[in-house]
């Protein structure tokens, strides 16, 4: 059974480009979770999303950032416009059900020049 | 409020010592979570133990043990005989069992343990 897989691995993303983050849960978890971990911090999370819909975006902010977990394919977590304040390891973690343990992807590296 | 505390932000020891990660959290809920997380340095993160609220048995399993106390809110954690390969960030972690929007996770801001061979 494949874990989360999250790609890419590593971005790197000139100020004011959009970067668009991936995450494929593991085989039959339908709730995904995005934190973000700015370097020498704890995880902060983000948004959490079950199958087409937004469940809980309290930690996301309001401006440039946005959430999917399509019907079919995977999350994503999309950045427009970023900036340099914007660089850091973005986590995505899966649970079969709601409030069962969260497993995580490797996580993607975002660095914005 | 959800909050974790680990007030250990970097503990060093030589290897085959024993160590304790401190964890304490404040929550309203009475029924709640409690997770380790591991985070090498190659970055990913690595489930280690769930412990729901109602369980205050101690877990041991082979040189890690957790010790929850809700008493003093506290959920530590021991590695016994400590490995270089042991050397990580460790993560404590909270979730409130939130009926209407599932669960997020409040983490702690990590301890960095480096075991010196």
């Amino acid at each position: 059974n494949a874990g989360v897989m999250q790609n890419p691995r590593h971005l790197v993303r000139r100020r004011g480009q959009e970067a668009r983050l991936r995450c494929s849960p593991m085989k039959g978890h339908s709730h995904v979770y995005w934190y973000r971990q700015l370097p020498e911090e704890g995880l902060k999370f983000m948004v959490y999303l079950q199958k087409e819909n937004i469940i809980d975006e309290s930690g996301m902010p309001k401006e440039r950032f946005s959430a999917e977990f399509p019907k079919e394919g995977p999350s994503i977590l999309r950045i427009q416009q970023v900036v340099r304040g914007d660089s850091a390891a973005y986590f995505c973690a899966s649970s079969p059900l709601i409030q069962e343990t969260q497993y995580f992807g490797p996580g993607t590296r975002l660095l914005v020049l | 409020a959800q909050k974790v505390t680990q007030a250990q932000t970097e503990i060093s020891v030589v290897e085959k010592e024993d160590v304790t990660l401190d964890c304490v959290y404040e929550t309203r809920d009475t029924t709640y979570y409690l997770f380790w997380y591991k985070q090498p340095p190659s970055g990913e993160l690595v489930f280690l133990i769930r412990r729901n609220s109602f369980d205050e048995q101690n877990e041991i399993s082979g040189r890690y043990s957790w010790n929850f106390q809700k008493s003093t809110s506290s959920f530590n954690f021991t590695i016994t005989a400590s490995q270089v390969v042991d050397s990580a960030v460790y993560f404590c972690a909270l979730s409130e069992a939130q009926s209407n929007y599932g669960q997020n996770f409040v983490f702690g801001p990590g301890t960095r343990l480096s075991v010196l061979p």
